[in-house]
């Protein structure tokens, strides 16, 4: 079963830093390139970062730009969100995703995992 | 940057009932990379649409997607108890982005 699963979220002070984590299985890992998108409480989804299937290409939304570092260890099946200077408005589910090809961009997320819950407050 | 704006908010239908949802692109989107998705309440989203119009796997042939441009519109043709979730609609170009969703509840 083709499957992605996250974890490393929880609570965390403003300015703190957290890891994301998202384990796939079920397919070759390193064929696709993956993707981060969030959604705040009772909100929209908003793309946050994506990586091409060997690393070389990465990209993030203005909003994230310099804080969060996007990571994938093929080897290991593993994407990663490094989440620094955390704000209250970075406070949502994270999802990872699959992009339906070796690109994070120009192509659609046909995968996703359930997400995993980061909340910023003092 | 695209910007996507989706209309209307919320759609109040009845089932059997025929939905149109409508997103509009601040640019020309090229090659039609827009694709739509469903996601009902605790869900991840569900891909729908891709390539403006293509159905993914598995998807019903009640749901059609059409358009080019800057328009384009996700239409359910008779809605389905099962339907009544929010739409999203995606640019997948160069920086993706989503837009703001369409509720489509039951009326």
């Amino acid at each position: 079963e083709v499957q992605l699963m996250e974890s490393g979220g929880g609570v965390v002070r403003p300015g703190g830093s957290l890891r994301l984590s998202c384990a796939a299985s079920g397919f070759t890992f390193d064929d696709y390139g993956m993707s981060w998108v969030r959604q705040a409480p009772g909100k929209g989804l908003e793309w946050v970062s994506g990586i091409d299937w060997d690393g070389d290409s990465i990209g993030y939304a203005d909003a994230v730009e310099g804080r969060f570092t996007i990571s994938r260890d093929n080897a290991k099946n593993s994407l990663y969100l490094q989440m620094n200077s955390l704000r209250a408005e970075d406070t949502a589910l994270y999802h990872c995703a699959r992009g339906d090809g070796a690109e994070y961009r120009w192509n659609v997320l046909d995968i996703w995992g359930q997400g995993t819950m980061v909340t910023v407050s003092s | 940057e695209i910007v996507l704006t989706q209309s209307p908010g919320t759609l109040s239908l009845s089932p059997g009932e025929r939905a149109t949802l409508s997103c509009r692109a601040s640019q020309s989107i090229s090659s039609s990379y827009l694709a739509w998705y469903q996601q009902k309440p605790g869900q991840a989203p569900r891909l729908l649409i891709y390539g403006a119009s293509s159905r993914a796997t598995g998807i019903p042939d009640r749901f059609s997607g059409s358009g080019s441009g800057t328009d384009f519109t996700l239409t359910i043709s008779r809605l389905e108890p099962e339907d009544f979730a929010v739409y999203y609609c995606q640019q997948y170009g160069s920086s993706p982005r989503f837009g703001p969703g369409t509720k489509v509840d039951i009326k």
